[in-house]
């Protein structure tokens, strides 16, 4: 079974501009969350989607938003760019119960000049 | 407020020589406790979980982890570890509502000194 993908793999992005990052879970999975990783603040926890819901949410301002379609894919979307939106985002994915273990992709490493 | 504290930042370690790395929680019910591992550049690969049960309980690449309630902490151990064991490691949890997401430690860094 393939695991998690997230593409693009690097994005180099300026201030005030905004990007969209893209995550496939592992087959079945119905739940998709998303974390933010810097050096400073370790990993955080963006928020979480379920059956093209948002479930849960971290403490990050609306500049960050998500959205799930059918297919349980889902997308992450940052506005006006800010130079400490620099981090490694990491998409999660698990069957769909809160308990779950969740399984991590490789990230998408984005850059802010 | 729930937290997953590692005490040490980098711990360093002989090949062929035993590891512990630390992990303390703080939760109100027991939690959902994890250990990740993170190659650079790479994403999180899950070495083991505890839900319940027995307290001792064992993951991928030989390591193990034992919950113990009494001193709200859950240590991962491998006995004998190998230059490939050098990475990042992470230990998270959750309530098990989950409605935080994981929490995690600001991570070990593993060094294997040859």
């Amino acid at each position: 079974k393939a695991g998690v993908t997230q593409t693009p793999r690097y994005l180099i992005k300026t201030r005030g501009q905004q990007v969209t990052l893209s995550c496939s879970p592992i087959s079945g999975h119905r739940s998709v969350s998303w974390y933010q990783q810097t050096p400073g603040q370790g990993l955080q926890f963006l928020f979480e989607y379920f059956s093209e819901t948002q479930r849960n949410k971290g403490n990050f301002p609306g500049r960050f938003s998500g959205r799930q379609f059918s297919n349980s894919r889902s997308e992450m979307n940052v506005s006006t760019l800010e130079l400490g939106d620099s981090a490694l985002y990491l998409c999660a994915s698990s069957p769909g119960q809160l308990s779950d273990t969740q399984y991590f992709g490789p990230g998408t490493r984005l850059t802010v000049l | 407020a729930q937290s997953v504290t590692q005490p040490d930042i980098h711990i360093t370690v002989s090949e062929g020589a035993s590891l512990e790395l630390r992990c303390n929680y703080s939760y109100g019910a027991t939690p959902y406790l994890f250990w990740y591992v993170q190659s650079p550049g790479q994403g999180l690969q899950l070495l083991l979980k505890y839900f319940s049960g027995d307290t001792l309980v064992q993951g991928i690449k030989g390591f193990e982890a034992e919950f113990k309630r009494s001193q709200s902490s859950f240590n991962l151990r491998k006995p004998s570890v190998h230059w490939s064991d050098a990475a990042e490691y992470f230990c998270a949890g959750h309530s098990g509502g989950g409605a935080d997401g994981l929490t995690f430690g600001k991570g070990t860094h593993l060094i294997i000194q040859p």
